[in-house]
């Protein structure tokens, strides 16, 4: 199948620093990707849809000042983290969908100290 | 009231059982339906799935019934490689977005 990655996979930052996370498909193109947020014991929450070469669409309730994602090219997505405070630690998981199927990278825990 | 409902558990039952859940979504334009299985701190990964006509791979059975906006999973002679937390998938349009369920926890125990 299909091979969706992430980087990093987990990373420790203080509060009120950035952080970025990079979700890349391996084997083929996405002009559209997916970005969710996983709390403890909770199921995956769709933050936004990653658009290439244009903006994100944001769910209700999700800070799209916030969360700053860029699709810059058809295999790469970002998803920026500003300003992080304690409530933003999380399992943040891309996916992308092709040949009617949805694969999803190994996610990234972020803790915020 | 949530897009996809779950009853989350958690099951615990003995290898070799038969276990079933059960899950409904609110949205009637929903168009693909599909369960998926997240072991603990992993990403999750497709199971199956669900059509209309009802499909089975293995010991896991899925039944979807679109009048009623309900979709099951049945899993046979469990496992103990069968715990992990089940998730009811549905999605909304060929742009694939999808949308999960809270999950079901399942714990079988030896």
């Amino acid at each position: 199948g299909a091979v969706v990655s992430q980087h990093p996979s987990r990373v420790i930052c203080k509060s009120g620093t950035s952080v970025k996370i990079e979700c890349r498909s391996l084997d083929f193109q996405a002009t559209t990707m997916f970005w969710y947020r996983q709390f403890p014991k909770q199921s995956l929450m769709l933050m936004a849809t990653s658009n290439e070469g244009s903006k994100a669409t944001y769910e209700q309730g999700v800070e799209k000042d916030k969360f700053l994602i860029n699709h810059a090219s058809l295999t790469l997505s970002t998803l920026t983290v500003t300003s992080a405070h304690p409530e933003d630690s999380s399992f943040y998981i891309c996916s992308a969908p092709t040949s009617g199927e949805q694969y999803f990278g190994p996610g990234t825990r972020l803790t915020v100290t | 009231r949530k897009e996809v409902e779950q009853d989350p558990g958690p099951f615990n039952v003995p290898e070799g059982a038969t276990v079933a859940f059960n899950c409904t979504y609110s949205n009637s334009a929903s168009q693909s339906f599909f369960w998926y299985r997240q072991d603990c701190r992993k990403e999750p990964k497709l199971l199956m799935s669900v059509y209309s006509s009802g499909n089975e791979d293995g010991r896991f059975t899925a039944q979807l019934n679109r009048a009623s906006q309900y979709i099951s999973l049945l899993i046979r002679d469990s496992k103990l490689s069968d715990s992990a937390t089940y998730l009811c998938v549905v999605g909304y349009s060929s742009a694939s977005k999808i949308i999960f369920g809270s999950g079901t926890r399942l714990s079988i125990r030896p």
